[in-house]
């Protein structure tokens, strides 16, 4: 039974580009949420979404944005992208009957 | 507003009992969270506890819920080197369906 799972693992971008990365949440899991973590702070959340609609976000400028699609896997996007925005990308995925957050291995985000 | 503070460092001699303290300011809160961070990887599940208990132990981890003070604990009995980690405390409010974070206490085992 696979976790979750993000990609990539690692990103180097410059400023401006744009990215996207993306998650596979447990089989049977219909929840997916991201965070961002920078270092040595703890994660703080972006989006949630369920059955393909956000049902939360966090305070994070419209440059973030994300999607669910039908088979639950998701994308977070960000574009005009800062030196502020690297940071470790988490993914959870979201199910089981109390709801408990399980996370992937993150996305490093390196911007230059 | 939402916040969960911890302290953030915490040194105990290996074998000895670790006790990592978070508190946290709304009461709205449903279910609070214990994560384990090692380096350079993701968010580790250690355990949890329902906003209507205050105990609940997990081999050796005990976690203390003080609903009125709003302080959670997590006792780690027999510390081990490879306890070594930086833990979150997590409380999850119902009302926005997320999850707010600690900043984290990076433990460190002392031999």
């Amino acid at each position: 039974d696979a976790g979750v799972t993000q990609s990539p693992t690692h990103l180097i971008k410059t400023r401006g580009q744009h990215v996207t990365l993306r998650c596979s949440p447990i089989s049977g899991h219909k929840s997916v949420s991201w965070y961002q973590q920078v270092l040595g702070q703890g994660p703080q959340f972006i989006f949630q979404y369920y059955e393909k609609e956000e049902r939360g976000r966090g305070n994070f400028p419209d440059r973030f944005s994300a999607r669910q699609f039908p088979n639950y896997s998701s994308e977070l996007n960000v574009n005009a992208l800062l030196l502020g925005d690297s940071a470790l990308y988490l993914c959870a995925s979201v199910g089981g009957a109390k709801n408990i957050q399980y996370f992937g291995a993150g996305t490093r985000l390196s911007v230059l | 507003g939402e916040d969960v503070e911890q302290s953030l460092f915490l040194s105990v001699r290996e074998g000895d009992s670790s006790v990592i303290n978070c508190t946290y300011t709304d009461s709205s809160s449903t279910y609070l969270y214990w994560y384990k961070q090692e380096p350079g990887a993701g968010l580790q599940l250690l355990t949890y506890i329902f906003s209507n208990m205050d105990m609940k132990q997990d081999q050796r981890l005990t976690v203390l819920l003080n609903k009125k003070d709003k302080h959670l604990s997590l006792r780690i009995a027999d510390t081990q080197t490879g306890d070594s980690a930086i833990y979150f405390c997590a409380v999850v409010y119902s009302s926005a369906s997320k999850i707010i974070f600690g900043s984290g206490t990076r433990l460190s085992i002392r031999p």
